[in-house]
């Protein structure tokens, strides 16, 4: 089944203590996006990536890190997460250039920092 | 001002009513697209257009590139329909998606 799969779904952790959120898709999908969602505010792009080795800046970009070692993942790194950072994030992906080709989105990772 | 905007954000319905939902947009753009958020708070891709119209059972979305300004109707609603209905636009670099804030949708019995 093709699908985009986010690790963990919920996670409540402190200010400062580094944690990883997983992005994996099976579909082959050179682009890979991540975005955070806050009520009132919609969904925000915080970091892409056009193919492996290529990831850029979003709307939203502070706090976080990216990597695109393997075309399939894409994980979404907070160094020092801040309660600020308590969203939901989805990631998503598509074939190319994700404005111009349908993306598929993961089920969502709602965060909460302490 | 919001590069992209949505009305209603809130709209209640009664089973089987026709429902429309906006967006306006201030830039240029290369596609739309609408979202669908169920309660669960998964994401679901309904359409991808830049012209004209499309269709997809009881959904249709439209575009007026030259108005900036795109629909979505659903007809016949039913409670599944229930949901937050996004709408997205490529503004700019291929690869950016500029959101709306939603319209949260209750359809009831």
């Amino acid at each position: 089944e093709a699908q985009v799969t986010q690790n963990p779904r919920y996670l409540i952790t402190v200010t400062g203590k580094k944690l990883t959120v997983t992005c994996s898709q099976n579909m082959n999908h050179e682009y890979m996006s991540w975005y955070r969602q806050d009520p009132g505010l919609g969904l925000r792009q915080i970091y892409y990536s056009m193919n492996v080795e290529v990831t850029d800046k979003g709307d939203v970009p502070e706090g976080y890190k990216v990597s695109r070692k393997e075309k399939r993942n894409f994980p979404l790194i907070l160094e020092s997460p801040s309660p600020n950072q308590t969203s939901l994030y989805f990631c998503a992906s598509s074939w190319v250039a994700g404005g111009i080709n349908e993306q598929f989105f993961g089920p969502g990772t709602r965060l909460t920092v302490l | 001002k919001n590069e992209v905007e949505q009305s209603p954000q809130n709209l209640t319905a009664q089973e089987g009513e026709f429902i429309t939902i906006n967006c306006s947009y201030s830039v240029g753009i290369s596609a739309l697209h609408w979202l669908q958020q169920h309660p669960g708070g998964g994401i679901v891709s309904l359409f991808m257009l830049s012209s004209g119209k499309k269709k997809h059972g009881r959904l249709i979305a439209t575009i007026n590139i030259q108005e900036k300004h795109s629909s979505l109707h659903i007809t016949a609603s039913h409670p599944r329909d229930s949901a937050v209905y996004i709408c997205a636009a490529n503004t700019g670099t291929a690869s950016k998606l500029t959101f709306g804030t939603g319209t949260r949708l209750q359809v009831t019995l």
